[in-house]
C-alpha cells in the first residue's frame, strides 16, 4: 500500500524554540495533506489541510502563525510548531489520499511526539 | 458529515469475534463508512471501507444494513496485537478531510 513517512519520530524542544515536522507521500502524489493533533488518550483532532501551491486551511481555534504550513511540492508537507510551549506537546499526525473517484483511502504517517520542556 | 456513535470500550478473549457497531444516523447518499485502527503512538491505519451490504478483506468485515444508518466492523478470531483503539468514520466521496470521533477501545486479553 502507500506510504506515508513522517520526520522526526520524536522530538524534545525547550520551550520558545521551534520544531519542524515532515510528512512526505513515498510513493504516490498528494496535492492535499492533513495534520492532526491527538493529546494523550484522546481522538485525532484536523488541525489544518495542507494544499499544494498554495495556503493552508485551518480548522477553527488552530492558530496559523503559530503552526506554520508549507506544502511546497506534490510528495511534502512540513508542519513547523513556532514559539513552542510545553501546551504543544502532543502526537503530531499527517495524513494524504492518493486520490482518485472512488479512493478515500487516507494514508497516515506514523506520527511525531512532539515534548516541549 | 454524519455524526458516529460508537462503543467507548470492549473487552474480548483471544480467538474469539469481535463486533462493534457505529450508529451514523444522517449519513448521507455520497457518504461511505470508513474504519482505521490505532495502536499506541502510531498513526492509524486502513481496515476497510463498505457504502451498503457486506464487504471483506483479509482483515475483517464490514455489515451494513439497507438503511445504512449503522455498519458493524466484525474481526475473526482475535489476537492480543489486536488491541487497539477502533475509529468509525463517515466519509465522503472525493472529500479525504476525516473526522475522528472518540473511537472504540478494544482489550484482547489471553
Amino acid at each position: 500500500g502507500a506510504v506515508v513517512s513522517q520526520h522526526p519520530s520524536w522530538v524534545i524542544c525547550k520551550s520558545g524554540t521551534s520544531v519542524k515536522i515532515e510528512c512526505r507521500s513515498l510513493d504516490f502524489q498528494a496535492t492535499t495533506m492533513f495534520w492532526y493533533r491527538q493529546f494523550p488518550k484522546q481522538s485525532l483532532m484536523l488541525m489544518a489541510t495542507s494544499n499544494e501551491g498554495s495556503k493552508a486551511t485551518y480548522e477553527q481555534g488552530v492558530e496559523k502563525d503559530k503552526f506554520l504550513i508549507n506544502h511546497a511540492s506534490l510528495t511534502l508537507s512540513t508542519l513547523t510548531v513556532t514559539s513552542a510551549h510545553p501546551e504543544d506537546s502532543s502526537f503530531y499526525i499527517c495524513s494524504a489520499s492518493r486520490g482518485g473517484l472512488m479512493n478515500t483511502e487516507a494514508f497516515f504517517g506514523q506520527g511525531t511526539r512532539l515534548t516541549v520542556v | 458529515l454524519a455524526k458516529t456513535t460508537q462503543p467507548i470500550s470492549m473487552d474480548s478473549y483471544e480467538g474469539q469475534e469481535v463486533n462493534i457497531t457505529c450508529s451514523h444516523n444522517n449519513i448521507a447518499t455520497n457518504d461511505y463508512i470508513t474504519w482505521y485502527q490505532q495502536f499506541p503512538s502510531q498513526g492509524p491505519r486502513f481496515i476497510i471501507q463498505g457504502y451498503k451490504t457486506k464487504v471483506t478483506n483479509e482483515v475483517a468485515s464490514l455489515f451494513i444494513p439497507a438503511d445504512r444508518k449503522s455498519s458493524t466492523l466484525s474481526l475473526p478470531r482475535v489476537s492480543l496485537s489486536d488491541t487497539a483503539v477502533y475509529y468509525c468514520l463517515v466519509v465522503r466521496s472525493n472529500d479525504y478531510k476525516l473526522s475522528f470521533g472518540a473511537g472504540t477501545t478494544v482489550t484482547v486479553r489471553a
